[in-house]
């Protein structure tokens, strides 16, 4: 089945800097690839989705990559504000085709004044 | 536009007892999903539906564990009964169809303790 990896847990970034996350993934690679924001006590906001034929996508401050050869999909926020602190969670699909998708565990982002 | 709205928002009770959560999903939407979520094992789904009908429950731990989904607006996820380890948040979440071209909307969850 597929399992995701995301970078360190806590990743502390002054404020003003770029914020970069990464997600990897093992076995097949998926259709599409979504992150979320996931603020404490609250469940978890889609951010954005990446298609597999699709090597970025932007919006606003956030950049998402898709790398099917490294099965690796990264996410940066620039200008990065204390407002972005959160955990940022990347999932896929659990296996091509279907609806279910698989979690990492997250990256718990602080953006510090 | 409501979003997915679960109740309740936290629940406390004792091991053997049931306990039901509820979940009603953005109206229009054709998939529910329930996730647990805790530090040791992040977010797992338990079970989804389309058009209210259970299509994959693979996720369900054990047969404890029970989810209903009677109409279009309304699901539950059962525990019948409840043990210490099923103390966890308990999301629940809908999306249009389109498969996983479509972003999933969570509910705020239920943070379930079970002493």
């Amino acid at each position: 089945s597929q399992k995701i990896e995301q970078n360190s847990e806590a990743l502390n970034i002054q404020e003003g800097k770029t914020a970069t996350l990464t997600c990897n993934y093992t076995n097949y690679s998926p259709a599409y690839l979504q992150w979320y924001r996931q603020d404490p006590g609250r469940g978890p906001v889609f951010l954005l989705l990446i298609r597999e034929n699709e090597k970025e996508k932007r919006k606003e401050r956030l950049k998402v990559t898709f790398d099917t050869t490294l099965k690796q999909s990264l996410f940066h926020i620039t200008a990065s504000q204390p407002a972005d602190s959160a955990t940022y969670l990347c999932a896929l699909d659990m296996r091509r085709g279907a609806q279910k998708l698989v979690f990492g565990q997250g990256t718990r982002l602080t953006i510090n004044p | 536009d409501a979003g997915v709205i679960q109740s309740p928002r936290h629940e406390v009770t004792e091991m053997g007892q049931e306990v039901t959560l509820r979940c009603k999903p953005i109206s229009g939407h054709d998939y529910l999903f329930w996730y647990r979520q805790t530090m040791m094992r992040g977010l797992e789904l338990l079970i989804y539906f389309n058009n209210n009908v259970p299509i994959d429950d693979s996720g369900m731990p054990e047969d404890r564990f029970s989810a209903k989904m009677p109409n279009a607006s309304f699901s539950t996820l059962k525990i019948q009964p409840s043990e210490p380890r099923d103390s966890a948040v308990y999301f629940c979440a809908s999306s249009l169809a389109g498969g996983l071209n479509q972003p999933q909307h969570f509910g705020d969850g239920t943070r379930l303790s079970i002493l």
